[in-house]
């Protein structure tokens, strides 16, 4: 069955480093999205990839998706405290399917 | 505020009870779902149900019955369940289940404890 795996599973970076999380399908994807999870929260949409090689930014959040609609990555510029938390991406086609998740931590 | 709420919040289970779960989305979404989040499966999706039909059942245990009386509510109804289904049980609805439509909004989901 359709799989959707992410790398890495823990990331620490001091304050103001770069992070950045892969995420990879093992089907070509319609669309791609991905999803943020704070500490003792719940996950909360950030943002959705629809066409092959788009990227888009927010902020200092950067999301491409892959040429071959089979990969995407989230870059994160110059790390907050704020930016802590677990990262998902979801592999929807028929019917969505989670990574496993990078939860980054930030050393101040 | 996500438009979707769940209660309780937090739920301390005996073995031998039976409890529910409760979802309201206020969102006019078609499609709700249940998802278990636990330390080892981030993110693992148990039922979905589109236009209160129940769409997907994933291989869950038959402890675990839900329940979709409309597009705007869903229930978990939770009985004789086991100390390893402690979790987090976060309930997600969309405005469709394929195609651009399914982004995901979670509810602050409920924590469950099972003594």
């Amino acid at each position: 069955g359709q799989q959707v795996m992410q790398i890495p599973q823990y990331q620490h970076v001091q304050e103001g480093e770069d992070f950045t999380t892969y995420c990879n399908s093992s089907t070509t994807l319609s669309n791609i999205q991905w999803y943020k999870q704070r500490p003792g929260g719940h996950p909360v949409f950030l943002i959705q990839l629809v066409k092959s090689g788009e990227v888009k930014k927010q902020k200092r959040l950067t999301f491409q998706f892959g040429e071959a609609k089979k990969n995407s990555s989230l870059h994160i510029t110059a790390t907050q405290t704020t930016d802590v938390g677990t990262y998902f991406c979801a592999g929807p086609d028929d019917k969505i399917i989670f990574g496993k998740g990078t939860r980054l931590h930030i050393l101040p | 505020e996500t438009g979707v709420t769940q209660t309780p919040r937090h739920l301390v289970m005996g073995m031998t009870n039976k409890k529910s779960l409760k979802c309201e989305q206020h969102l006019g979404h078609n499609a709700m779902y249940w998802y278990k989040q636990s330390a080892k499966k981030p993110l693992e999706l148990m039922f979905v149900y589109n236009f209160k039909e129940q769409t997907e059942n994933n291989s869950v245990p038959s402890r675990f019955s839900p329940e979709c009386p409309n597009s705007s509510h869903l229930f978990l109804h939770l009985h004789t369940l086991q100390p390893e289904d402690s979790a987090l049980y976060l309930c997600a609805s969309s405005q469709s289940t394929s195609g651009l439509k399914n982004i995901q909004y979670f509810g602050a989901g409920t924590r469950l404890s099972v003594l």
